[in-house]
């Protein structure tokens, strides 16, 4: 059972762009949706989250857009930059259950 | 900053041998968790581990696995009889509100 889809797979992107990454979950008892980023040799890192009370949230480069009705949520890196170059995996749980249901990951490649 | 440590970073065995895996969380964290990833696909949820005893399991978290806080620091995974299946990297996480979880860099598992 997929419960949380990623989609791009891979997306390259020039140095200063937008990078966008979409998830989309399927479980609407699901109230917690985290970022991960990973870097090769490196566990998964918390990068950003957000609850379903706000539509977006934004912490530096980064920020997520939520969509409550179509079970859809994205993450936002402005200003992209080589360093952003990561896997990245969007993430979904219910509240006070930290059993994360992980996306597939995204490989974000950002090209000087 | 304080990070979850894993030992051994590569780890190989044969089918049917017992293997531990060890953690050391983030020394004020109350919440543990064990994740794995099998190349090329999602991270999963094993357990979560809390006051104490296994607070979430998941299917794949079977007989053959179990774990332990044998004392104040450590957090440990042990599979009993290994198979072929379980070669991945395993993920230990803890976390001190068990919303935000921290990451160690793995284990790679080989069974061979």
């Amino acid at each position: 059972q997929q419960q949380v889809k990623q989609s791009p797979q891979s997306l390259i992107v020039q140095k200063g762009g937008i990078s966008i990454i979409n998830c989309a979950y399927e479980n609407t008892a699901f109230d917690y949706f985290p970022w991960y980023q990973q870097f090769p040799g490196k566990g998964p890192a918390l990068l950003i989250a957000i609850r379903p009370d706000v539509s977006e949230k934004k912490e530096g480069r980064f920020t997520i857009s939520f969509n409550k009705s179509a079970k859809q949520f994205s993450l936002h890196i402005m200003d992209s930059q080589p360093g952003d170059s990561a896997t990245y995996f969007c993430a979904a749980s219910r509240y006070g259950n930290n059993r994360l249901a992980f996306g597939k990951g995204n490989q974000v490649v950002v090209i000087p | 900053e304080p990070e979850v440590t894993q030992t051994p970073s590569h780890q190989v065995t044969q089918m049917g041998q017992e293997v531990i895996l060890r953690c050391v969380p983030i020394s004020n964290h109350l919440y543990f968790y064990w994740y794995r990833q099998i190349l090329g696909q999602k991270v999963e949820f094993l357990v979560s581990f809390y006051n104490n005893e296994i607070s979430e399991k998941s299917e794949i978290f079977d007989d053959q696995f179990s774990v332990e806080r044998p004392d104040g620091s450590n957090f440990t995974l042990k599979i009993r009889s290994t198979k072929l299946e379980d070669s991945a990297m395993y993920f230990c996480a803890s976390s001190e509100d068990g919303e935000k979880l921290f990451f160690g860099s793995g284990t790679q598992l080989s069974v061979l």
